[in-house]
């Protein structure tokens, strides 16, 4: 089955200590996105890469990085995780309408997400 | 500049008796819409979407929603809740092709037997 798949499913890393999040998808679309979501709130955007472009929200904070080595992988780098930065970090994939052959536009498909917690 | 409001952050129903989450929305193009929803620690799962063709949309699992333009609303219902719907509830409105969603805080749904 087409899918996003997240690796690990639970992070355990410590104060300062960079960190590593992995999504791949098998559905070959061309636009990845990383949420973070803390407990009961809402999703919140950090970045996407539409193919390979980069787009950073304008108040996602410099210790968070991506790289989009190919279309089916994206990573997210927490460089200096701090204890405000344990979250629900979920990645997700979309095909852009303008090459979308179906009604599927702008639909984000979610993976499992990872669990970070830092000690 | 596109928004939503869940209007409940809450929701506590009987199993077996009817839901009705609340959802309205801003956008200065025409939307998008979507439900999603959200198990504990679990990524989220699309229940329906609206993209401008019929606005009774019907979803998995029984749920579905009605977009109203001169309400400004997508609310969600199904007939009779069971106990496994129990979770967060996110409406979500995009009105941009590809680009960013914009999510509302979300309201969970409680069921008890």
């Amino acid at each position: 089955d087409a899918m996003v798949i997240q690796n690990p499913r639970y992070q355990v890393t410590q104060f300062g200590k960079p960190v590593t999040l992995s999504c791949s998808q098998t559905l070959n679309h061309n636009v990845m996105y990383w949420y973070q979501q803390k407990s009961s709130q809402a999703p919140k955007l950090l970045f996407h890469y539409y193919d390979k472009d980069f787009n950073n929200e304008a108040d996602t904070p410099d210790n968070f990085q991506s790289r989009r080595p190919n279309t089916s992988f994206c990573f997210l780098d927490i460089r200096s995780p701090g204890l405000g930065d344990a979250a629900m970090y979920l990645c997700a994939t979309s095909r852009d309408r303008d090459r979308g052959l179906g009604s599927s536009y702008n639909e984000q498909f979610f993976g499992p997400g990872t669990r970070l917690t830092v000690l | 500049a596109q928004s939503v409001t869940q209007l409940d952050s809450h929701v506590s129903v009987s199993e077996g008796t009817p839901v009705l989450l609340r959802c309205n929305y801003s956008s200065s193009y025409s939307p998008s819409l979507f439900w999603y929803v959200q198990h504990p620690n679990k990524g989220l799962q699309l229940l329906l979407k609206y993209t401008s063709a019929a606005t009774l949309v019907k979803g998995i699992n029984g749920f579905e929603a009605e977009f109203k333009k001169s309400e400004t609303s997508f609310h969600l219902t199904k007939p009779s809740a069971h106990m496994s719907d129990a979770a967060e509830y996110f409406c979500v409105v995009s009105d941009r092709g590809y680009s960013t969603l914009t999510f509302g805080k979300g309201t969970m749904l409680l069921v008890s037997p």
